[in-house]
């Protein structure tokens, strides 16, 4: 069963810096694109930065600059590090698997990010 | 940027009915349109991918359609548990992760 779990959440002060990770299992973690994907509360999704297979990394110039996405092939595992960070960046980040052509087709369950004072 | 727009932003609807959501590009992507259901608290659901193409274990009374800048989801019997948002996503600029439509909320009449 593929299981996608973020953790690293939490309440961060503006400018200050925070990391998530996403720990995955079930599946050939090396051979799929990832991805986060973040949702403020009421509002709808945003991508915020993938990997690709090879290391190749992109993000929204939103978050350009700020985030870096990475990923540990040998532990299963899935990182944003989340520098700089603002009230706007407050939402819950999803880790998400992208299947070639079909979109993301299994997602964790999301940790929450607070920026507040 | 390519932006998605979906139509309506909510509505209210009963179980049994037929219902259409649409969903707009601002440039054509060709297929590369994938529809989610979300319901609250939850993470997105994958439900149709290349426009048209039923994930696996979703019923088969979600149908999708469409190509270019027009686009459909279609959910031929309304049931109880699908009253939720739905989001199509373009991935026609992937490995930019694409954009999400604002999403349609089906609630209950």
């Amino acid at each position: 069963e593929v299981q996608l779990v973020e953790s690293g959440g939490g309440l961060v002060q503006p400018g200050g810096s925070l990391r998530l990770s996403c720990a995955a299992s079930g599946f050939t973690f090396s051979s799929y694109d990832m991805h986060w994907v973040r949702q403020a509360t009421g509002k709808g999704l945003e991508w915020v930065s993938a990997i690709g297979t090879a290391g190749d990394t992109y993000y929204p110039g939103s978050v350009k600059g700020r985030f870096t996405i990475s990923r540990e092939n040998a532990k299963n595992s899935l990182y944003l590090q989340m520098n700089s960070l603002r009230a706007g960046d407050t939402a819950v980040y999803y880790c998400a698997r992208w299947s070639t052509e079909a979109g993301f087709d299994y997602w964790g369950q999301g940790t929450l990010v607070t920026v507040s004072s | 940027a390519i932006r998605m727009t979906q139509s309506p932003s909510s509505f209210s609807a009963s179980t049994g009915d037929r219902v259409t959501i649409t969903c707009r590009a601002s440039q054509g992507i060709s297929s590369y349109l994938a529809w989610y259901q979300q319901k609250p608290g939850k993470a997105p659901k994958l439900l149709i991918y290349a426009a048209s193409t039923l994930q696996s274990g979703v019923p088969s009374r979600f149908s999708g359609s469409g190509s270019g800048t027009d686009f459909t989801l279609t959910i031929s019997c309304l049931q109880s548990e699908d009253f939720a948002t739905y989001y199509c996503q373009q991935y026609y600029s992937y490995p930019w992760g694409g954009t999400f439509g604002q999403g349609t909320k089906v609630e209950i009449k």
